[in-house]
């Protein structure tokens, strides 16, 4: 299974409101990721959790906070967004953070809006 | 930081070669991977290069030269399929920064 899951596949929310994103991945994988994609860019590192670890934080607002409750699931949560963090977001995981990052598979995004 | 140059746009005719060159400016440099990205899909990885030198993967192939700070991904035998964007990513630092990406368009 090569597979990385991700709910929900859209999302619409307003500026007050909390949501949550989930990602999942049952390859074994130890290093799990955060990007942000806009329309006709490459992704954005956000996060980059490393045995459950959060490792690296690309100095993202703390409107998104990331979760990793074990080591196939990966959440982040949203609060009180402005309408340019309207984005996909992925989600993607790799063996681990230092050997094999290069190779990474991604998840087929949460496509965000923020009104 | 990290800077990395790809073409915007490349187009070609089914059946034909293409070649989408790179070219980075990098602090901490481990590697060249190569991403395929589907209009409305996830990236798909497709190749990396830690050495200099060419890697072949079926129709792909892809080279990096780090002493030049370059490398090309070669897209042999072209399909429709092949239409998407494709990126090339330097590793450094256990990270994956992306170049801006090139849009393939591949016509019959």
């Amino acid at each position: 299974d090569t597979e990385v899951t991700q709910t929900p596949k859209h999302l619409v929310m307003g500026m007050t409101n909390k949501k949550s994103l989930k990602c999942e991945q049952h390859m074994g994988h130890r290093a799990m990721y955060w990007y942000k994609q806009k329309a006709k860019k490459p992704p954005e590192l956000m996060f980059v959790y490393s045995y459950e670890k959060l490792s690296i934080n690309e100095s993202v607002p703390s409107r998104f906070s990331p979760e990793c409750p074990n080591s196939s699931l990966l959440n982040l949560h949203l609060h009180a967004l402005q309408p340019e963090d309207s984005a996909l977001y992925l989600c993607a995981s790799s063996q681990d953070r230092d050997g094999s990052s290069y190779e990474q598979y991604f998840g087929p995004g949460t496509r965000l809006t923020v009104t | 930081g990290q800077s990395l140059e790809q073409p915007s746009e490349v187009t070609a005719v089914e059946g034909a070669i293409v070649q989408i060159n790179c070219t980075y400016q990098t602090s901490g440099f481990y590697g060249l991977s190569w991403y395929q990205q589907h209009d409305g899909g996830a990236p798909t990885f497709l190749s990396y290069n830690a050495l200099d030198g060419l890697e072949e993967t079926g129709r792909f192939s892809s080279f990096l030269s780090r002493s030049d700070s370059y490398g090309y991904l070669l897209l042999q035998e072209l399909q429709m399929k092949d239409s998407a964007s494709y990126f090339c990513a330097v590793i450094g630092y256990s990270t994956l920064t992306f170049g801006k990406g090139t849009m393939l368009l591949v016509s019959p």
